[in-house]
């Protein structure tokens, strides 16, 4: 599986959009891009996953390069339940490998 | 998606002591896994759970310390023998979605050994 790369932490405001990018520079041809929100006491909750160029659904938005050696995941005017650990992932089918993830505090 | 829950959710344990851990999940499901979250840090894999056959190890993790059964497609559990404070994590089932990466988690159970 790809190795990935991702800031430890991120800070941010109520209402700002925050972008978390990941490096995966040895990416596969098979490989997606996925990522995972942890709160505190909970098991990861799955967020979005991509393949290419850029992918929407109702909590973030996944932007893809072409070369595919980063993703960028976008969330629009995050509030204070969006404090959590984010985790990048790539692989195709089976087993996960979570790399460290990235810490978001979302202060008022 | 898939629903999974874990029992105990929480639980302290005297040192030299074992803790079975048990996932259910409401659909039937060919692999099932489990993964350990030491405080502060990210999820390692522990093993794989096929039903019908034994577990599949991650390096590091040996069969004798973490026993798993996997009795039919819905269900497994864990167990964290002979307890020792080193083992205090967060233990996490998991299984896998139709998406390739896409995985769903129970909430965990959190083992503290005293």
């Amino acid at each position: 599986l790809a190795k990935t790369t991702q800031p430890i932490s991120m800070d941010s405001y109520e209402g700002q959009e925050v972008n978390i990018t990941c490096s995966h520079n040895n990416i596969a041809t098979n490989d997606y891009i996925t990522w995972y929100q942890q709160f505190p006491s909970q098991g990861p909750r799955f967020i979005i996953q991509g393949y290419k160029t850029k992918v929407t659904n109702e909590v973030a938005s996944l932007f893809i390069p072409a070369d595919r050696k980063s993703s960028t995941l976008s969330l629009p005017r995050v509030s204070l339940s969006d404090t959590a650990v984010y985790y990048c992932l790539v692989g195709d089918y089976g087993t996960l490998t979570f790399g460290k993830g990235t810490m978001l505090l979302v202060s008022p | 998606s898939a629903v999974i829950s874990q029992k105990p959710s929480r639980d302290i344990c005297q040192r030299g002591t074992s803790l079975t851990i048990q996932c259910q999940v409401d659909s039937q499901v060919t692999m099932m896994f489990w993964y350990r979250q030491q405080p502060g840090q990210s999820l390692t894999l522990i093993a794989t759970a096929n039903q019908g056959s034994e577990a599949t190890y991650e390096s590091g993790f040996v069969i004798d310390k973490f026993p798993i059964s996997r009795p039919n497609l819905t269900f497994s559990t864990l167990t964290v023998s002979n307890m020792s404070p080193e083992d205090s994590s967060i233990y996490l089932c998991s299984v896998g979605g139709d998406r390739a990466t896409e995985a769903f988690f129970g909430q965990g159970t959190r083992l503290t050994v005293v």
